[in-house]
């Protein structure tokens, strides 16, 4: 079984600019979570998708930052215009039914200079 | 929201030494309660969970336990190796019926050969 992919596993873009993260979740896996670790601080909720719908984005941090998950496969984090303070490891995880414990990707590290 | 306060945020042990880290959570609903294991510049990976159904799991060297009147649950390495160095993070559902985990900061343990 393929796990959680993300691309890429590193950006470094200056601010002001756009990026665009990728996350191809486990096949059969309804449930996508995007999560995001600033330096040395805890793994913090960004949203979470139902197949296409999104269930709860409460942890996106503001309107620069918008999911997509067109059709209910992967999904796109986009980042426009990002900011010094987006910096971080952006996780996406994903997960089969309430109670299943996450399957996350490698994670894309993302800087802002 | 829930809140999930974790420790120690270090840790170091001599191999085949025990470590135990600590993690409280606020919300007496919360029923489900992973542990994940980070291990330099890879992928949280879900190592052992819990639900408050019952008090402890162990699997081989690994045990959690969980006392749902303190609201606080553990996690036990027993026997620890040097491969056993990674973050811990522990989590707990932001509600119940949640999908979304709030984690706590994370456990640096150095199993010291």
């Amino acid at each position: 079984e393929a796990g959680v992919t993300q691309f890429p596993s590193h950006s470094v873009i200056e601010k002001g600019q756009t990026v665009t993260l990728r996350c191809d979740p486990i096949s059969g896996h309804d449930n996508l979570y995007w999560y995001r670790r600033v330096m040395g601080k805890e793994i913090k909720f960004l949203l979470h998708f139902v197949k296409e719908s999104k269930q709860d984005e409460s942890g996106m941090p503001n309107n620069r930052f918008l999911a997509e998950r067109t059709g209910g496969t992967y999904s796109t984090l986009k980042v426009q215009p990002a900011e010094l303070e987006d910096s971080g490891v952006y996780f996406c995880a994903s997960s089969q039914g309430l109670g299943d414990g996450y399957t996350f990707g490698s994670g894309t590290r993302l800087t802002v200079v | 929201g829930e809140n999930v306060e974790q420790h120690p945020s270090t840790l170091s042990v001599q191999e085949g030494d025990s470590a135990v880290i600590k993690c409280t959570y606020s919300d007496s609903a919360s029923n489900y309660f992973p542990w994940y294991k980070q291990e330099l510049g890879k992928r949280p990976q879900l190592i052992i969970d819990i639900r408050s159904n019952v008090g402890e799991k162990k699997d081989q060297r690994i045990a959690v336990t969980l006392n749902k009147t303190a609201k606080h649950f553990s996690l036990h390495i027993t026997e620890t190796q040097p491969e056993d160095s990674a973050v811990y993070f522990c989590a707990a559902p932001s509600g119940a019926g949640s999908y979304q985990l709030t984690f706590g900061k994370g456990t640096k343990l150095s199993v010291i050969p």
